[in-house]
Protein backbone atom coordinates (compact mmCIF):
# COMPACT_ATOMS: atom_id res chain seq x y z
CA UNK A 1 0.00 0.00 0.00
CA UNK A 2 1.15 3.79 -0.43
CA UNK A 3 1.27 5.94 2.35
CA UNK A 4 2.58 9.45 2.22
CA UNK A 5 3.75 11.21 5.64
CA UNK A 6 4.00 14.30 6.78
CA UNK A 7 5.57 14.47 10.16
CA UNK A 8 4.93 18.05 11.06
CA UNK A 9 1.38 19.09 11.83
CA UNK A 10 2.27 23.02 11.77
CA UNK A 11 5.20 25.42 12.00
CA UNK A 12 5.06 29.02 12.74
CA UNK A 13 8.32 30.88 11.60
CA UNK A 14 8.57 34.37 11.48
CA UNK A 15 8.51 36.54 7.91
CA UNK A 16 11.65 36.04 6.09
CA UNK A 17 12.84 33.32 7.86
CA UNK A 18 13.50 29.82 5.70
CA UNK A 19 11.26 26.72 6.33
CA UNK A 20 10.97 23.12 5.06
CA UNK A 21 8.60 21.13 4.62
CA UNK A 22 9.19 17.55 5.41
CA UNK A 23 7.51 14.60 3.22
CA UNK A 24 8.13 10.87 3.29
CA UNK A 25 6.20 8.24 1.25
CA UNK A 26 6.09 4.79 0.67
CA UNK A 27 5.31 2.54 -2.29
CA UNK A 28 6.78 -0.62 -3.85
CA UNK A 29 6.27 1.09 -7.38
CA UNK A 30 9.35 1.90 -9.72
CA UNK A 31 7.31 4.56 -11.85
CA UNK A 32 5.28 7.22 -9.60
CA UNK A 33 4.78 10.79 -9.32
CA UNK A 34 5.10 13.08 -6.49
CA UNK A 35 2.97 16.56 -5.89
CA UNK A 36 3.29 19.31 -3.40
CA UNK A 37 0.39 21.00 -3.04
CA UNK A 38 -0.84 24.76 -0.86
CA UNK A 39 -3.88 25.07 0.24
CA UNK A 40 -4.94 28.68 1.21
CA UNK A 41 -7.84 29.71 3.60
CA UNK A 42 -10.39 29.88 0.72
CA UNK A 43 -9.72 25.98 0.21
CA UNK A 44 -9.24 25.17 -3.17
CA UNK A 45 -5.85 23.82 -3.76
CA UNK A 46 -3.58 25.18 -5.68
CA UNK A 47 -0.86 22.46 -7.43
CA UNK A 48 2.70 23.73 -6.66
CA UNK A 49 4.69 21.02 -8.45
CA UNK A 50 5.36 17.67 -9.91
CA UNK A 51 8.17 15.43 -10.25
CA UNK A 52 8.59 12.12 -11.67
CA UNK A 53 10.08 8.84 -9.64
CA UNK A 54 13.26 9.06 -12.68
CA UNK A 55 14.35 12.54 -11.49
CA UNK A 56 15.98 13.28 -8.84
CA UNK A 57 17.23 16.81 -9.96
CA UNK A 58 16.58 19.40 -7.56
CA UNK A 59 14.04 22.19 -8.37
CA UNK A 60 13.99 25.86 -7.69
CA UNK A 61 10.92 27.95 -8.64
CA UNK A 62 11.49 31.53 -6.91
CA UNK A 63 11.50 31.50 -3.39
CA UNK A 64 10.19 27.89 -3.55
CA UNK A 65 12.83 24.75 -3.92
CA UNK A 66 11.97 20.75 -3.90
CA UNK A 67 14.53 18.42 -2.92
CA UNK A 68 13.67 14.87 -4.03
CA UNK A 69 15.74 11.72 -2.76
CA UNK A 70 14.65 8.12 -3.70
CA UNK A 71 17.84 6.73 -1.47
CA UNK A 72 15.44 8.05 1.42
CA UNK A 73 12.04 8.29 -0.03
CA UNK A 74 11.78 11.86 0.81
CA UNK A 75 10.23 14.79 -1.19
CA UNK A 76 11.04 18.11 0.66
CA UNK A 77 9.97 21.60 0.46
CA UNK A 78 11.65 24.71 1.18
CA UNK A 79 10.45 28.62 1.40
CA UNK A 80 13.00 30.66 1.33
CA UNK A 81 12.52 34.42 2.92
CA UNK A 82 9.00 33.47 3.97
CA UNK A 83 5.94 35.98 3.37
CA UNK A 84 3.02 36.32 5.00
CA UNK A 85 0.62 34.99 1.74
CA UNK A 86 2.92 31.62 2.93
CA UNK A 87 0.59 30.95 5.44
CA UNK A 88 -1.59 27.56 4.12
CA UNK A 89 -1.78 23.85 4.83
CA UNK A 90 0.52 22.38 2.02
CA UNK A 91 -0.03 18.82 1.20
CA UNK A 92 2.15 16.14 -0.05
CA UNK A 93 1.03 13.15 -2.40
CA UNK A 94 1.95 10.44 -4.69
CA UNK A 95 0.58 8.69 -7.43
CA UNK A 96 -0.57 5.15 -7.81
CA UNK A 97 1.11 3.26 -10.87
CA UNK A 98 1.29 5.05 -14.08
CA UNK A 99 -1.67 3.62 -16.31
CA UNK A 100 -4.17 2.66 -13.65
CA UNK A 101 -6.85 5.36 -12.19
CA UNK A 102 -3.93 7.60 -11.39
CA UNK A 103 -5.51 8.20 -8.13
CA UNK A 104 -3.56 10.54 -5.85
CA UNK A 105 -2.53 9.54 -1.70
CA UNK A 106 -2.13 12.74 -0.14
CA UNK A 107 -0.20 13.21 3.26
CA UNK A 108 -1.80 14.49 6.21
CA UNK A 109 -0.98 18.18 5.45
CA UNK A 110 1.26 20.66 7.30
CA UNK A 111 0.15 23.92 8.25
CA UNK A 112 2.47 27.01 7.76
CA UNK A 113 1.37 29.97 9.98
CA UNK A 114 4.04 33.14 8.96
CA UNK A 115 3.63 36.31 10.73
CA UNK A 116 5.59 39.88 10.83
CA UNK B 1 -12.52 30.76 -17.56
CA UNK B 2 -12.06 27.18 -17.27
CA UNK B 3 -12.12 25.58 -14.21
CA UNK B 4 -14.56 23.93 -11.52
CA UNK B 5 -17.49 24.59 -9.74
CA UNK B 6 -18.35 23.31 -6.58
CA UNK B 7 -22.05 24.22 -4.84
CA UNK B 8 -23.17 25.13 -2.55
CA UNK B 9 -20.05 26.84 -0.87
CA UNK B 10 -21.78 25.71 2.20
CA UNK B 11 -24.56 23.17 3.26
CA UNK B 12 -26.28 22.33 6.16
CA UNK B 13 -27.96 19.15 6.42
CA UNK B 14 -30.83 17.10 9.03
CA UNK B 15 -29.93 13.96 10.79
CA UNK B 16 -31.56 12.10 8.16
CA UNK B 17 -31.66 13.30 4.80
CA UNK B 18 -30.12 12.62 2.12
CA UNK B 19 -28.16 15.61 0.26
CA UNK B 20 -26.20 16.19 -2.85
CA UNK B 21 -23.28 18.19 -3.85
CA UNK B 22 -22.53 19.46 -7.15
CA UNK B 23 -19.26 19.47 -9.20
CA UNK B 24 -19.28 20.69 -12.58
CA UNK B 25 -16.19 21.38 -14.91
CA UNK B 26 -15.70 23.10 -18.78
CA UNK B 27 -11.75 21.83 -18.90
CA UNK B 28 -12.67 19.07 -20.98
CA UNK B 29 -11.37 16.61 -18.46
CA UNK B 30 -12.11 12.90 -19.03
CA UNK B 31 -11.17 12.09 -15.12
CA UNK B 32 -13.18 13.15 -12.28
CA UNK B 33 -12.91 12.92 -8.79
CA UNK B 34 -14.33 13.09 -5.14
CA UNK B 35 -12.25 13.66 -1.60
CA UNK B 36 -13.38 14.56 2.11
CA UNK B 37 -11.40 16.30 4.48
CA UNK B 38 -11.25 16.17 8.16
CA UNK B 39 -8.95 18.11 10.03
CA UNK B 40 -5.45 16.13 10.65
CA UNK B 41 -6.83 13.28 8.24
CA UNK B 42 -5.74 14.99 4.98
CA UNK B 43 -7.85 14.09 2.00
CA UNK B 44 -9.04 10.71 1.70
CA UNK B 45 -10.75 9.36 -1.97
CA UNK B 46 -14.46 9.01 -1.89
CA UNK B 47 -15.18 8.15 -5.52
CA UNK B 48 -13.39 8.47 -8.77
CA UNK B 49 -14.84 8.27 -12.73
CA UNK B 50 -12.41 8.02 -15.41
CA UNK B 51 -15.17 8.02 -18.34
CA UNK B 52 -19.08 9.04 -18.94
CA UNK B 53 -21.22 6.30 -17.09
CA UNK B 54 -18.35 4.66 -15.19
CA UNK B 55 -17.10 4.91 -11.76
CA UNK B 56 -15.20 3.22 -8.80
CA UNK B 57 -15.49 3.50 -5.10
CA UNK B 58 -12.58 4.71 -3.54
CA UNK B 59 -11.53 4.54 -0.41
CA UNK B 60 -14.46 5.51 1.48
CA UNK B 61 -17.12 4.99 -0.48
CA UNK B 62 -19.87 3.84 2.20
CA UNK B 63 -22.45 5.98 2.67
CA UNK B 64 -21.83 7.69 -0.60
CA UNK B 65 -23.21 7.59 -3.96
CA UNK B 66 -22.37 8.91 -7.18
CA UNK B 67 -23.44 9.40 -11.19
CA UNK B 68 -21.54 10.51 -14.30
CA UNK B 69 -23.83 11.21 -17.37
CA UNK B 70 -22.19 14.31 -18.63
CA UNK B 71 -18.56 14.68 -18.96
CA UNK B 72 -18.95 17.92 -17.39
CA UNK B 73 -20.49 16.77 -14.03
CA UNK B 74 -19.80 14.33 -11.13
CA UNK B 75 -22.25 14.96 -8.34
CA UNK B 76 -21.91 13.12 -4.90
CA UNK B 77 -24.97 12.60 -2.93
CA UNK B 78 -24.70 12.00 0.80
CA UNK B 79 -26.91 9.61 2.25
CA UNK B 80 -28.42 9.03 5.39
CA UNK B 81 -26.29 5.44 5.90
CA UNK B 82 -23.18 7.81 6.36
CA UNK B 83 -22.77 7.77 10.04
CA UNK B 84 -20.42 11.10 10.51
CA UNK B 85 -20.64 13.58 6.79
CA UNK B 86 -19.87 17.00 8.91
CA UNK B 87 -16.88 17.85 6.39
CA UNK B 88 -15.00 19.76 4.09
CA UNK B 89 -15.48 18.31 0.56
CA UNK B 90 -13.26 18.50 -2.47
CA UNK B 91 -14.08 17.48 -6.25
CA UNK B 92 -10.73 17.37 -9.01
CA UNK B 93 -10.39 16.48 -12.50
CA UNK B 94 -7.86 15.37 -14.59
CA UNK B 95 -7.26 15.54 -18.16
CA UNK B 96 -4.95 12.67 -18.67
CA UNK B 97 -2.66 10.94 -17.41
CA UNK B 98 -1.47 11.25 -13.64
CA UNK B 99 1.80 13.27 -14.77
CA UNK B 100 -1.15 15.96 -15.44
CA UNK B 101 -2.08 16.34 -12.23
CA UNK B 102 -5.35 17.27 -10.52
CA UNK B 103 -7.46 20.70 -11.04
CA UNK B 104 -9.51 21.15 -7.48
CA UNK B 105 -12.50 22.75 -6.73
CA UNK B 106 -13.15 25.30 -3.98
CA UNK B 107 -14.98 22.83 -1.48
CA UNK B 108 -18.00 22.15 -0.20
CA UNK B 109 -18.55 22.70 3.89
CA UNK B 110 -20.97 20.09 5.19
CA UNK B 111 -22.36 20.19 8.45
CA UNK B 112 -25.16 17.87 9.88
CA UNK B 113 -27.64 19.97 12.22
Amino acid sequence: AQKVTQAQTEISVVEKEDVTLDCVYETRDTTYYLFWYKQPPSGELVFLIRRNSFDEQNEISGRYSWNFQKSTSSFNFTITASQVVDSAVYFCALSDPTGTASKLTFGTGTRLQVTL
Amino acid sequence: DGGITQSPKYLFRKEGQNVTLSCEQNLNHDAMYWYRQDPGQGLRLIYYSQIVNDFQKGDIAEGYSVSREKKESFPLTVTSAQKNPTAFYLCASRLGGIDYGYTFGSGTRLTVV
